[in-house]
């Protein structure tokens, strides 16, 4: 099980606009560390899309968006895109535990 | 641009040590923290650890006892050791770079290597 909480899975028709949201506690996103996100296909190296909370690297597109409150945090996908398909993962850092964490990861399905 | 690929043997016995390396081209090895990551099929991403260019570690408590990090500059790698691996160990094994800790991120990540125990 993993520290911090994604839905398994998310989906959207090209055009439209996705979230996936991230949750945590107050040892980790609450507590005031930085949350990333990744995008993965299998088989291929997973790529950094989001770090520090809301910052895209070079390259990424700025249909790609993020943003983090309280214990949670969100990335937003619009205008949906069929090379979007992918599943996504948050990560953070827990005091606590003194480790990296990540969610579970979401697959999304563009339909 | 930095390129990361892992390689070693894909299947290890139970109770041996499970021995992975990362080669890195396209930077030098030096200033940045080499970390590795596994992903045991359809379960989530589990950070094991880090070395930093000068040898220094940092590992995942849980993993602690059985893991060892390490680094060569002369080569432009770095390596994870396991010990004592059970079908728990089963997973994909992930090297990537981060330029600080904690709460830093990674990037680039290698493909990923799938290592299988068997009983």
């Amino acid at each position: 099980q993993s520290v911090l909480t994604q839905p398994p899975s998310v989906s959207g028709a090209p055009g439209q606009r996705v979230t996936v949201s991230c949750t945590g506690t107050s040892s980790n996103i609450g507590a005031g560390y930085d949350v990333h996100w990744y995008q993965h296909l299998p088989g291929t190296a997973p790529k950094l899309l989001i770090y520090a909370n809301t910052n895209r690297p070079s390259g990424v597109p700025d249909r790609f968006s993020a943003s983090k409150s309280g214990t949670s945090a969100s990335l937003a996908i619009t205008w949906l895109q069929a090379e979007d398909e992918a599943d996504y993962y948050c990560q953070s850092y827990d005091r606590s535990l003194s480790v990296s964490v990540f969610g579970g990861g979401t697959k999304l399905t563009v339909l | 641009q930095v390129q990361l690929l892992e390689s070693g043997p894909g299947l290890v016995k139970a109770s041996e040590t499970l021995s992975l390396t990362c080669i890195v081209s396209g930077d030098a090895i030096s200033s940045y923290y080499w970390t590795w990551i596994r992903q045991p099929p359809g379960m989530g991403l589990q950070w094991i650890g880090y070395v930093y260019y000068n040898g220094r570690t940092n590992y995942n408590p849980s993993l602690k006892s059985r893991v060892t990090i390490s680094v060569d500059t002369s080569k432009n790698q770095f390596s994870l050791k396991l010990s004592s691996v059970t079908a728990a160990d089963t997973a994909f094994y992930y090297c990537a770079r981060s330029i600080a800790v904690a709460d830093h991120w990674f990037d680039p990540w290698g493909q990923g290597t799938l290592v299988t125990v068997s009983s």
